[in-house]
C-alpha cells in the first residue's frame, strides 16, 4: 500500500460544477498536508497547505481529518483555468510524500 | 517567477554523453531535492540533501550522480544515459527534510531527452 493514496481519476466536470477530491495516508506521524496542482508539462505548484481546522481560499477549501487520515479539497465553481492534476501532499516528518495525482478536466 | 532555477531548461544527449543538470534556489533553504518525472506518471523521488549532507537515495541507478556543493546549489551528472531516463527532471528545496511548516518549491524542471 502506497502512503499516499488518491484517486487519479479522471474527473470530467462541466464549468460551474463543485468538485471533490480526497487522499488517504497512512503514516500517523504525519505533520504537515498540502494540495498541489501541477499543469501538463510543467511543475507542482503549491495551492494551499491545509490545518487541522480546514481553510479556505477563494473557491477552494481544504479539510484534514487526522482521526481518519484522510484530506480532502473542495473546488466550488469550477473554471476551465482549473483543469491540472491535483497532488496531494504529506510530510511525515522524515519526508515530503507525493501522492500519485487527480486529474481534473472542467468542460465547457 | 520561482526561487529555484534549473539549467538547462532542455537538453538532449546521446547515450554516451556526459552531461549535468544544475539547480540554485534563492529561498535560503537547506534541504534541495530531485525527482524524476515520466510522461504521464508521478513523481519519483530520488535523491535529498539536507544540509549538504545526502539523507536519501532511492534506488537510483550510478549513472545518476548527484552534487551538492553548498546549500544554494545541487546538481545531476549524467553518464551513459538509456532511452528510458528520457524524462522531466525537477529540482526542489524546502527550509529543512523535516519539521513542520515546511513547504516544498520546485524548479521549472530540465526536460532530458536520450537519443
Amino acid at each position: 500500500r502506497k502512503e499516499v493514496e488518491q484517486d487519479p481519476g479522471p474527473f470530467n466536470v462541466p464549468e460551474g460544477a463543485t468538485v471533490a477530491f480526497n487522499c488517504t495516508y497512512s503514516n500517523s506521524a504525519s505533520q504537515s498536508f498540502f494540495w498541489y496542482r501541477q499543469d501538463c508539462r510543467k511543475e507542482p505548484k503549491l495551492l494551499m497547505s491545509v490545518y487541522s481546522s480546514g481553510n479556505e481560499d477563494g473557491r477552494f477549501t481544504a479539510q484534514l481529518n487526522r482521526a481518519s487520515q484522510y484530506i480532502s479539497l473542495l473546488i466550488r465553481d469550477s473554471k476551465l483555468s482549473d483543469s491540472a492534476t491535483y497532488l496531494c501532499v504529506v510530510n511525515n516528518g522524515q519526508n515530503f510524500v507525493f501522492g500519485p495525482g487527480t486529474r481534473l478536466s472542467v468542460l465547457p | 517567477e520561482t526561487g529555484v532555477t534549473q539549467t538547462p531548461r532542455h537538453l538532449v544527449m546521446g547515450m554516451t554523453n556526459k552531461k549535468s543538470l544544475k539547480c540554485e534556489q534563492h529561498l535560503g533553504h537547506n534541504a534541495m531535492y530531485w525527482y524524476k518525472q515520466s510522461a504521464k506518471k508521478p513523481l519519483e523521488l530520488m535523491f535529498v540533501y539536507n544540509f549538504k549532507e545526502q539523507t536519501e537515495n532511492n534506488s537510483v541507478p550510478s549513472r545518476f550522480s548527484p552534487e551538492c556543493p553548498n546549500s544554494s546549489h545541487l546538481f545531476l551528472h549524467l553518464h551513459t544515459l538509456q532511452p528510458e531516463d528520457s524524462a522531466l527532471y525537477l529540482c526542489a528545496s524546502s527550509q529543512d527534510q523535516t519539521g513542520r511548516g515546511n513547504t516544498i518549491y520546485f524548479g521549472e524542471g530540465s526536460w532530458l531527452t536520450v537519443v
